[in-house]
């Protein structure tokens, strides 16, 4: 069976660090993978998404990146860290190229900038 | 561009009712829908995905229907419990891209 993994699942970091959160999916191959930023209150807004290694779509400009330097392994980063980007972080897969495939989300990362 | 608008917020019931959570787009143009559940401070589960030919899913006491002509899908919870208390979020396949609604957030009481 498939599985997805985050970690850490809570991280407390001062502004102006950088920041490596990792996404690793189990018992699947080629998915596309995407990471989701759900801020206090509010819904769930997508940020990166990819659909095969090195491949990576922005959907909002922000201070963040994100890399896939293997197929199955999804990386969120920033070299500075903002207040504004304190939220909880969700990484989810779903089949690559199906237009009726079901999408499977982490437990998510509560990131608090401070 | 898809917007999905998911009412009500929140809700609060005594145990035992049935619930109609309702989430509303404005593209028709989608492949599929599907409804997740959110506990606080947890990631999301899955409990229904309705592809684009269907029109509705059943799993245990949840129906979820879909009708892309009119923007709509619903969520239907049959006698509800203290243990669905969580909040709902309904999300559709836009390509490669799952679009979210707000989420309703719900609270059964005993």
């Amino acid at each position: 069976s498939q599985t997805i993994h985050q970690w850490p699942a809570t991280l407390v970091q001062p502004v102006g660090s950088p920041l490596s959160l990792e996404c690793t999916v189990e018992g699947t191959s080629n998915p596309n993978l995407y990471w989701y930023r759900q801020a206090a209150g509010r819904g769930l807004q997508l940020l990166f998404y990819s659909v095969g290694i090195g491949q990576i779509s922005s959907e909002v400009p922000q201070n963040l990146s994100a890399s896939r330097p293997q197929d199955r392994q999804f990386i969120l980063s920033s070299k500075k860290l903002l207040l504004s980007d304190s939220g909880f972080y969700l990484c989810a897969w779903s089949v690559r190229g199906g237009k009726n495939t079901e999408a499977f989300f982490g437990q998510g990362t509560r990131l608090t900038v401070v | 561009k898809q917007e999905v608008t998911q009412i009500p917020a929140a809700l609060s019931v005594p145990e035992g009712e049935n619930l109609v959570l309702n989430c509303s787009f404005t593209d028709s143009a989608i492949y599929n829908l599907q409804w997740f559940r959110q506990d606080p401070g947890k990631g999301l589960t899955s409990l229904l995905l309705i592809q684009s030919s269907q029109r509705e899913q059943t799993s245990g006491r949840l129906n979820a229907s879909l009708d892309k002509s009119s923007g709509r899908s619903t969520l239907y919870i049959a006698a509800s419990q203290p243990g669905d208390s969580a909040t709902y979020l309904c999300a559709f396949q836009d390509t490669d891209k799952l679009i979210f609604g707000t989420g309703t957030r719900l609270q059964v009481f005993p």
